[in-house]
C-alpha cells in the first residue's frame, strides 16, 4: 500500500534553514508528481510546492525564492529545502502524491516551528 | 494565488443533506475541471474525497458528491452521519503546475 513518511521537522530560528524529507513506497515513484502542502496551527491547508515526474516544478508565491523542491527517484524521496524561514512558515508540512490533479495520498506530516 | 472562498461553517441533522460551496475565479475553478475535496478530522491528515469536480475515489461513500457551475464548486453530503463531522477543504488546479486551497469549512452534525 502507498506510504508517505515525512521527516526533518523541528524548531529553527527566524532566518534559518531546514530540509524536509518524504520517503515514498507502495507505488512507482518515478511516474508521479509530488506536492508539499502545509497547515499552520489552527488554520487551513496551503499548497506549497509541486514537482512533476520530469522535475518540472512550481511554488506558492509565499515561498518562491526561499524554498526548493527536489526529488531522488533512485531513493523514492522528495525533499523540501527551506531557507530564510519566517514565523509565518510555522506549520505541519504534508507530503502528498499527485493523481489526476489532486492529492490522493498524504503523509502524517512533520511540524516545523520557526521561533527564537 | 488567492485562496478559494468557502463558508467557515455548515451544519445539518443526521440523515439530512448539506452542501458546501467553494468559489474561485476564472483562473482556477472556472477554467479547469480539476477541483478536489478533502475531509480532515481533528489531529489527522486530510483524506481524499473527490477529484475532477465529481469523481469519487474507491472507498468513498456515494453520499459524497461534487459539482461545479462557473467559478463555484460544491460538495454535497447526503444522509449525514455523525462521522461526517469534520473540516472540509476544496482545492483547484490553477495552471502552470500550481494549486490553490479553500479556507476550509467546519461541518457540524447536530
Amino acid at each position: 500500500q502507498v506510504q508517505l513518511v515525512e521527516s526533518g521537522g523541528g524548531v529553527v530560528q527566524p532566518g534559518g534553514s531546514l530540509r524536509l524529507s518524504c520517503a515514498a513506497s507502495g507505488f512507482t515513484f518515478s511516474n508521479y508528481g509530488m506536492h508539499w502542502v502545509r497547515q499552520a496551527p489552527g488554520k487551513g491547508l496551503e499548497w506549497v510546492s509541486f514537482i512533476r515526474y520530469d522535475e518540472n516544478k512550481n511554488y506558492a508565491d509565499s515561498v518562491k525564492g526561499r524554498f526548493t523542491i527536489s526529488r531522488d527517484n533512485s531513493k523514492n524521496m522528495v525533499y523540501l529545502h527551506m531557507n530564510s524561514l519566517r514565523a509565518e512558515d510555522t506549520a505541519v508540512y504534508y507530503c502528498t502524491k499527485d493523481w489526476q490533479w489532486a492529492s490522493d495520498y498524504w503523509g502524517q506530516g512533520t511540524l516545523v516551528t520557526v521561533s527564537s | 494565488q488567492s485562496a478559494l472562498t468557502q463558508p467557515p461553517s455548515a451544519s445539518g441533522s443526521p440523515g439530512q443533506s448539506v452542501t458546501i460551496s467553494c468559489t474561485g475565479t476564472s483562473s482556477d475553478v472556472g477554467n479547469y475541471n480539476y477541483v478536489s475535496w478533502y475531509q480532515q478530522h481533528p489531529g489527522k491528515a486530510p483524506k481524499f474525497m473527490i477529484h475532477e469536480v465529481s469523481k469519487r475515489p474507491s472507498g468513498v461513500p456515494d453520499r459524497f458528491s461534487g459539482s461545479k457551475s462557473g467559478n463555484t464548486a460544491s460538495l454535497t453530503v447526503s444522509g449525514l452521519q455523525a462521522e461526517d463531522e469534520a473540516d472540509y477543504y476544496c482545492s483547484s488546479y490553477a495552471g502552470s503546475h500550481s494549486w490553490v486551497f479553500g479556507g476550509g469549512t467546519k461541518l457540524t452534525v447536530l
